[in-house]
């Protein structure tokens, strides 16, 4: 298993501003994975973070919009930039271990007022 | 292309009663099929996967699930409820033809009563 630690936890930001979301994993991973979710909600993937290159964005999702950084094997970011009421979500970060499971971190709730 | 279906938004169940929380799934290629759980306020744990092998899959908590190629289903079970299993459940799918990405269905919100 592979545990997965996010900050912050929670936040209410104003429109315009940017975010970034941090995820820790707690051992090396190859597949890391940024979702966000609606409460209650089934999981849309935003993109997969590929370290040492670009993320690959799912459609509908672009760069400019949610930079991702993967410096290393343990670590990445999400930015969600000039936020808008639209963009309150909770957003989950994951990892993909070798024997096909996935593991999530606890989630960053985001409210853009 | 990958899609999951659980056609129930809602399951109620008595404590101390078999549950059943169903899910079936399209691919082109062969299923990677997982089981997860959410807990109110918290993040998707693990529950159970069907790679390959056994169709009668046991996962945490008591939970198996039974996977059926010609239904295309991957439906999860319980002998016997607990309130603490109150929960929203979502299957998901990996295309082995589609690379890494895993598809989520809508989720079944589980309610065991006392």
């Amino acid at each position: 298993s592979a545990v997965i630690s996010q900050k912050p936890s929670r936040d209410i930001c104003q429109r315009g501003t940017s975010l970034t979301i941090q995820c820790q994993v707690d051992s090396q991973v190859t597949m890391m994975f940024w979702y966000r979710q609606q409460p209650g909600q089934s999981l849309t993937l935003i993109a997969t973070a590929n370290q040492g290159s670009e993320a690959t964005y799912e459609s509908g999702f672009v760069i400019d919009k949610f930079p991702i950084s993967r410096p290393n094997l343990t670590f990445s970011t999400l930015t969600v930039s000039n936020m808008s009421p639209e963009d309150s979500s909770i957003y989950l970060c994951s990892v993909m271990t070798g024997n096909h499971e996935q593991f999530f971190g606890p989630g960053t709730r985001l409210t853009v007022l | 292309a990958q899609s999951v279906a659980q056609p129930e938004d809602q399951v109620n169940v008595a404590e101390g009663n078999p549950l059943t929380v169903k899910c079936t799934y399209s691919v082109s290629g062969n299923p990677y099929l997982f089981w997860y759980v959410q807990y109110p306020n918290r993040g998707l744990q693990f529950l159970l996967k069907y790679i390959t092998g056994d169709n009668l899959v046991k996962g945490s908590y008591g939970f198996e699930a039974e996977f059926n190629k010609s239904q295309t289903s991957f439906h999860l079970k319980k002998p016997s409820a607990l309130v603490s299993d109150s929960a929203l459940y979502f299957c998901a799918v990996r295309d082995d033809n589609y690379g890494q990405n895993f598809v989520f269905g809508p989720g079944t919100r589980l309610s065991v009563l006392p």
